[in-house]
């Protein structure tokens, strides 16, 4: 079955320029958490959607934000983007809300550079 | 609140060593561990997890991690490494009492020929 898909991969974007990034889950997966990896920070976690309500949420200012649709893909926006928003942006999947049994299913990421 | 340490940035080992990956966690209630690895330009890949029962958990690729509980460990190891083992190692923890994930800052492993 397919993975975790996160598109685009990569972007460029330019400081005070929103964007969206979007997140397919596994089929069945009900279950989109949202990581942002730098070098410095390593994985920190953004926030935790499972049928369509955000369930868990980071320590992120508010220009981060995200939805999740009836059929469990997932977007996350950053608006107003500052050169320390570039990072690798990954989805993680998992079939049911909080403790995953079997741990998520990491998407490939969505590498964001700001310039 | 929960936390997870991988005490070593780096680990060298030689093709056909032993290779140790060590972390440390600090839960309240009882933990769910689990290892990552991530090959360059890639997400995260499930390794091995822990949730209860033997301690001793094996996982993909030939890995396998002890579960020491008066000890707070969660060490990966590998009996014999390939070079393809060369990637970077995520420990995780999730707290089960409040749902969050927890990953460590990463161990970036490298074995040489």
């Amino acid at each position: 079955k397919a993975g975790v898909t996160q598109t685009p991969r990569y972007l460029i974007k330019t400081r005070g320029q929103q964007v969206t990034l979007s997140c397919s889950p596994i089929s069945g997966h009900r279950s989109v958490s949202w990581y942002q990896q730098t070098p410095g920070q390593g994985l920190q976690f953004l926030f935790e959607y499972f049928s369509e309500t955000q369930r868990n949420k980071g320590n992120f200012p508010g220009r981060f934000s995200g939805r999740q649709f009836s059929n469990s893909r997932s977007e996350m926006n950053v608006s107003t983007l500052e050169l320390g928003d570039s990072a690798l942006y990954l989805c993680a999947s998992s079939l049911v809300e909080g403790g995953p049994v079997y741990g998520y299913t990491f998407g490939s990421g969505t590498r964001l550079t700001v310039v | 609140a929960q936390s997870v340490a991988q005490p070593e940035d780096q680990v060298n080992v030689a093709e056909g060593n032993p290779l140790t990956v060590k972390c440390t966690y600090s839960v309240s209630g009882n933990p769910y561990l689990f290892w990552y690895v991530q090959y360059p330009n890639r997400g995260l890949q499930f390794l091995l997890k822990y949730i209860t029962g033997d301690n001793l958990v094996k996982g993909s690729y030939g890995f396998e991690a002890e579960f020491n509980k008066s000890q707070t460990s969660f060490h990966l190891k590998k009996p014999s490494a390939l070079v393809s083992d060369s990637a970077l190692y995520f420990c995780a923890v999730r707290d089960n009492s409040n749902n969050d994930m927890r990953f460590g800052a990463g161990t970036r492993l490298t074995v040489k020929p």
